[in-house]
């Protein structure tokens, strides 16, 4: 089974509204973190929000935010007023048992495209 | 000013060659990695060293060995190289805090063409 599940090959989104990207995750361990990067064209990978399966607030970072919701195990990746450079591959992905140590898995990653 | 870098940029090299990509931080970080993302841009982890002990290795040909000469440093040597090796390796690097589960900070990547 997959560890991460991404849904939406593609998105489109215009410039200054909002869009949510999906992300649902599969683990049986009580302790995990789910953090989202994001690849523009250039190639590079960025990271942009870290959400821990403890915290029980919604991780925000600037105009990111993620929607977790644990009992459905999804975390979706929230970008509000949309900005073109916001155009990019975004990957989420999990590591299980809350150590940087573990394996950090990757989704098959979402294509968002910002239209004017 | 780079946090990790890898070198080179790109690779373009002869089915059967033997090649080597080196990966450098300056963050102070403990730990480092090495994925492999393949034209369908699936990131897969490949190795990570712990102060330079190995302690992830996936099923990986053991065409691939990686060495980690101390903390800051993480290269890859690729033996005997195939098509299908082609891809974009990225370099990753994270500092170890027992009850802390930090972001890794990637390189920049390097292509490897195989012909």
């Amino acid at each position: 089974a997959q560890k991460i599940t991404q849904t939406q090959p593609g998105m489109f989104v215009q410039e200054k509204e909002a869009v949510t990207l999906d992300c649902t995750y599969d683990t049986s361990d009580p302790s995990y973190g789910l953090f989202w990067y994001k690849q523009p064209s250039s190639g590079e990978m960025i990271f942009l929000i870290y959400q821990g399966s403890y915290d029980q607030q919604n991780a925000t970072e600037g105009r990111y935010s993620l929607n977790f919701q644990k009992a459905r195990k999804s975390a979706n990746l929230v970008i509000s007023a949309s900005q073109l450079g916001d155009s990019a591959m975004y990957f989420c992905a999990m590591r299980e048992g809350g150590s940087t140590l573990g394996r950090l898995y990757f989704g098959r990653g979402t294509q968002l495209t910002v239209w004017p | 000013d780079t946090a990790v870098s890898q070198t080179p940029k790109y690779l373009v090299t002869q089915m059967g060659n033997d090649k080597s990509i080196k990966c450098e931080q300056n963050l102070g970080h403990d730990t480092m990695y090495w994925y492999k993302q393949d034209s369908k841009k699936f990131l897969k982890i490949m190795f990570s060293y712990n102060n330079k002990e190995l302690i992830i290795n996936e099923t990986v040909p053991n065409r691939f060995s990686p060495k980690s000469p101390d903390k800051a440093h993480l290269n890859l040597h690729i033996n005997s190289l195939e098509l299908g090796d082609s891809a974009v390796y990225f370099c990753a690097s994270s500092l170890y805090q027992p009850g802390r589960d930090n972001e890794q900070f990637f390189g920049p990547g390097t292509r490897l063409t195989v012909l």
